[in-house]
């Protein structure tokens, strides 16, 4: 198994331009999260997904859009970047109700200049 | 709402020295779950522990220990004769029964000097 898979590692974008981060994980996994970490702010949720099809905003959802057509891959969509919107990425999966394990991807260092 | 918190900002300590990161926890429902994980210079997320809000054992593992004690809503982390491969941001979170998501705190970064 890979576990959970996050492209790019690293990005940087200009204001205004339009990117997706891809997350995938091949455990399975009914439950998948996006995070995002900044500096003093630890970890927040952004959007989460408990199913295919179903998807619900977390903390931090403005300016993020996401989508979960199969059970495997979970993108995260910026569709108008911000400088607020540099942090670190990450993805997580669940195996689902009953298992609270979260397995996390290695992160993406996102830079909007 | 519930909330997680880790006063310390940053422990900075001599090798071999003990530390203990601290984490207080917010929550109305009975059943829960707290986490610790580690996240060393190099980036990723690594599990430490998870414990169930109905087992208050504490837990030992090496040098690593944990005290969960419900009655102070608190869950600490103990590293015994610390190394410099201690040095790290540790994060404390907690999960609701029933949620699909961890609720992090904002994390205390040791930094263990030889």
């Amino acid at each position: 198994n890979a576990g959970v898979t996050q492209t790019p590692k690293f990005q940087v974008l200009k204001t205004g331009q339009s990117m997706t981060l891809q997350c995938a994980q091949d455990m399975n996994h009914e439950y998948m999260s996006w995070y995002r970490q900044d500096p003093g702010m630890g970890l927040r949720l952004i959007h989460y997904s408990v199913g295919a099809g179903i998807t619900d905003q977390g903390e931090v959802p403005n300016g993020y859009n996401v989508s979960r057509s199969t059970t495997e891959d979970f993108p995260l969509r910026l569709l108008s970047a911000a400088p607020s919107q540099t942090s670190v990425y990450f993805c997580a999966s669940r195996p689902g109700r009953r298992v609270y394990e979260q397995y996390f991807g290695p992160g993406t260092r996102l830079t909007v200049t | 709402a519930q909330k997680v918190t880790q006063a310390q900002t940053e422990i900075s300590v001599v090798e071999k020295e003990d530390v203990t990161l601290d984490c207080v926890y917010e929550t109305r429902d009975t059943t829960y779950y707290l986490f610790w994980y580690k996240q060393p210079p190099s980036g990723e997320l690594v599990f430490l522990i998870r414990r169930n809000s109905f087992d208050e054992q504490n837990e030992i593992s090496g040098r690593y220990s944990w005290n969960f004690q419900k009655s102070t809503s608190s869950f600490n982390f103990t590293i015994t004769a610390s190394q410099v491969v201690d040095s790290a941001v540790y994060f404390c979170a907690l999960s609701l029964e029933g949620y699909s998501t961890l609720t992090f705190g904002k994390g205390t970064m040791l930094l263990v000097s030889p």
